[in-house]
């Protein structure tokens, strides 16, 4: 039974590019949320979707940042036009519904050179 | 508007020693608190967890406390390991409607000294 998966592991990208990062959930679970950590701070949460639709975006910001979780495949975080304020490590997490405990991934590190 | 804070951005204890991690928060409407470890390059572990109806949660060397009055939570381990090293994160839930999403305070790395 694999964990939440998300890749790629490393991304990096230089200014004005998109940079795309993958989330399988646990099998079964069916919400997901994206977290942002950036260097020496917590994790900020950014959305909140279930399968086909955004439940809570209030986290992530209103311009260049999407997110997806298809009625098949991965959720997809999108980031368009990349800044170096981006740099940072995004997690995916999962839950089943019902439960209270989020299961993270070991994330993706953006890097916007 | 930090609603989870977390003062102590480190602690360091002796290996057999008590370690506490304490954090705060100020919504009252949350009703749930978790604690995650995260070591280097990988994701946030579970725990432990606490239900707002509940002021103590035991598990093994873990052990969280609730103090509900004073917005206060802390996390016991006793005794501490080195392999206890690692950055701790204390998460609170707030359940609106359909939504369910932790607030994470800032952390606290521990170091575990042998």
């Amino acid at each position: 039974n694999a964990g939440v998966m998300q890749n790629p592991r490393h991304l990096v990208r230089r200014r004005g590019q998109e940079a795309r990062l993958r989330c399988s959930p646990m099998k079964g679970h069916s919400h997901v949320y994206w977290y942002r950590q950036l260097p020496e701070e917590g994790l900020k949460f950014m959305v909140y979707l279930q399968k086909e639709n955004i439940i809570d975006e209030s986290g992530m910001p209103k311009e260049r940042f999407s997110a997806e979780f298809p009625k098949e495949g991965p959720s997809i975080l999108r980031i368009q036009q990349v800044v170096r304020g981006d740099s940072a490590a995004y997690f995916c997490a999962s839950r089943d519904s019902g439960a209270n405990v989020l299961t993270f991934g070991a994330g993706s590190r953006l890097t916007v050179l | 508007d930090q609603q989870v804070k977390q003062n102590s951005p480190s602690l360091s204890v002796q290996e057999g020693r008590i370690s506490i991690l304490n954090c705060d928060y100020t919504n009252s409407m949350f009703d749930y608190f978790l604690w995650y470890k995260k070591y280097p390059a990988e994701g946030p572990t579970f725990l432990i967890s606490i239900s707002s109806i509940k002021d103590k949660n035991e598990d093994g060397r873990f052990t969280v406390f609730l103090n509900k009055s004073a917005k206060h939570l802390s996390l016991h381990i006793v005794p501490s390991q080195p392999g206890d090293s690692a950055v701790y994160f204390c998460a609170a839930r707030r359940v609106s409607g359909s939504a369910r999403q932790l607030t994470f305070g800032s952390g606290t790395q521990l170091t575990v000294l042998p």
